[in-house]
């Protein structure tokens, strides 16, 4: 079956850190990428997708994601955090059948 | 422009009761798709409604059921409850099919079964 990894539980940077958070999924076939944020108190909203193209994807305040077909993986990066971008983050896959498999979700805190 | 509108905000249940949760989409937007949400989990794909009819089912069981209605909003129900119902519904909408359209997610429904 279908499904979504995001191995980092909570990560923990102060601000200008670097960050990159990992995402794997299980599916062999075309697949549609997506990251979503949720900032504290706020709904779910997209930060970046992918649906074919250029591979490094890049989304709003500065995120960026690359596509890596052959290790299934869609690694959302940032070079410089800030503290507002302390919030959950999901990656999810659509396999094209409008069935939408979100990760776990990785908790990021920004120190100031 | 009212984004996607959900309620009621907080529900409190009682095991074996049915419940009903009620979504207003984006104004345009034509797709629902109902997501449930435990606590520390990633949201779970339930189902989508296209044109008022379910296309797309996750693995829920039959006790959840939804309806689209002709002017896009939607309903999702569950019923006869069980504690592991507890969680936070969200409904998201968009232009079309979730996987090729951007969702815009409401602030969801928490629901929690006593």
């Amino acid at each position: 079956a279908q499904s979504v990894s995001q191995h980092n539980h909570h990560v923990i940077l102060s601000e200008a850190a670097s960050l990159e958070l990992g995402c794997n999924y299980s599916y062999g076939g075309t697949v549609n990428l997506f990251w979503y944020v949720q900032y504290p108190g706020q709904h779910l909203q997209l930060l970046l997708k992918y649906f074919s193209g250029d591979p490094l994807v890049k989304g709003i305040k500065g995120f960026e994601a690359e596509f890596i077909k052959s290790k299934f993986s869609f690694n959302l990066r940032k070079p410089s955090v800030q503290w507002s971008d302390t919030a959950e983050y999901f990656c999810a896959v659509n396999s094209g059948n409008n069935d939408m498999r979100f990760g776990a979700g990785t908790r990021l805190t920004v120190k100031p | 422009d009212a984004g996607v509108t959900q309620s009621p905000t907080h529900l409190i249940k009682t095991r074996g009761q049915q419940v009903t949760l009620r979504c207003s989409p984006k104004s345009g937007h034509d797709t629902v798709s109902w997501y449930q949400q435990a606590l520390g989990q990633g949201p779970q794909f339930i189902f989508q409604y296209y044109e008022e009819e379910e296309r797309q089912r996750g693995n829920f069981p039959d006790r959840f059921s939804g309806h689209q209605f002709p002017n896009y909003s939607s309903e999702l129900n569950v019923n006869a409850l069980l504690l592991g119902d507890s969680a936070l519904y969200l409904c998201a909408s968009s232009l079309g099919p979730a996987g090729r359209y951007e969702q815009y997610f409401g602030p969801g429904t928490r629901l929690t079964v006593t």
